[in-house]
């Protein structure tokens, strides 16, 4: 029973131009959304994260947006760069303080 | 780096055998998480523990325990190992139970 999915394995994205990461979900009793970026041989680093309350939140490069209506939430970066190749994950929790529910990752790579 | 220290990075130990994962939160940070990362999954929440109570458990194994000490480090100890039990072990830290979580760099244990 997969409640946080991320569907795409892999996307290979040009330098410079805008990289969208999707994730759906199934539990409607989740309310906060994170993401993470994973490096090889190093744990997840927290990226970004958004509450259930807003429909979207940036930082930087990186923008979140959550569309409660459709269970979906999408991760975009602009511009895309060589060192956002990586792995990125998305989690969910039901309660701000408990535990996260992962997706399965979607590896990015970033083509010069 | 996040301040989370995992030890040993790696592990390698036969079928039947136990082993003891050992986590160093953040200074500061009283709440640890425990999870397990197969191949190419997502992480699977295991156990959190609080000043050293715990707090609320996931998809944990009889044959796994966890404990959180008064110094707020914790280990996770795995027995009766099986050739499935091989995979990443994350431990991860908070403040008080809030978001986000910040890992360590996991301890990568392969049971031969």
């Amino acid at each position: 029973d997969q409640q946080v999915k991320q569907n795409s394995p892999s996307l290979s994205v040009q330098e410079g131009r805008i990289s969208i990461l999707n994730c759906d979900y199934t539990n409607s009793m989740f309310d906060y959304f994170l993401w993470y970026k994973k490096y090889p041989a190093e744990g997840p680093t927290f990226l970004i994260s958004i509450s259930s309350i807003k429909d979207k939140n940036e930082d930087g490069r990186f923008t979140v947006f959550l569309n409660k209506s459709a269970k979906h939430l999408s991760l975009h970066i602009v511009p895309s760069q060589p060192g956002d190749s990586a792995v990125y994950f998305c989690a969910a929790s039901a309660n701000w303080g408990y535990q996260l529910i992962w997706g399965a990752g979607t590896k990015l790579i970033i083509k010069p | 780096d996040s301040g989370v220290t995992q030890t040993p990075k790696h592990l390698i130990t036969a079928t039947g055998q136990r082993v003891t994962l050992r986590c160093s939160p953040r200074s500061g940070d009283l709440s640890v998480y425990w999870y397990q990362q197969s191949l190419d999954q997502g992480l699977q929440f295991l156990i959190q523990y609080y000043n050293g109570e715990e707090r609320a458990k996931g998809n944990i194994l009889e044959r796994f325990s966890a404990q959180q000490f008064p110094d707020l480090h914790s280990e996770l100890n795995l027995s009766s190992l099986e050739l499935g039990d091989s995979a990443l072990y994350f431990c991860a830290s908070n403040r008080d139970g809030d978001q986000p979580q910040h890992f360590g760099d996991g301890t990568r244990l392969s049971i031969l």
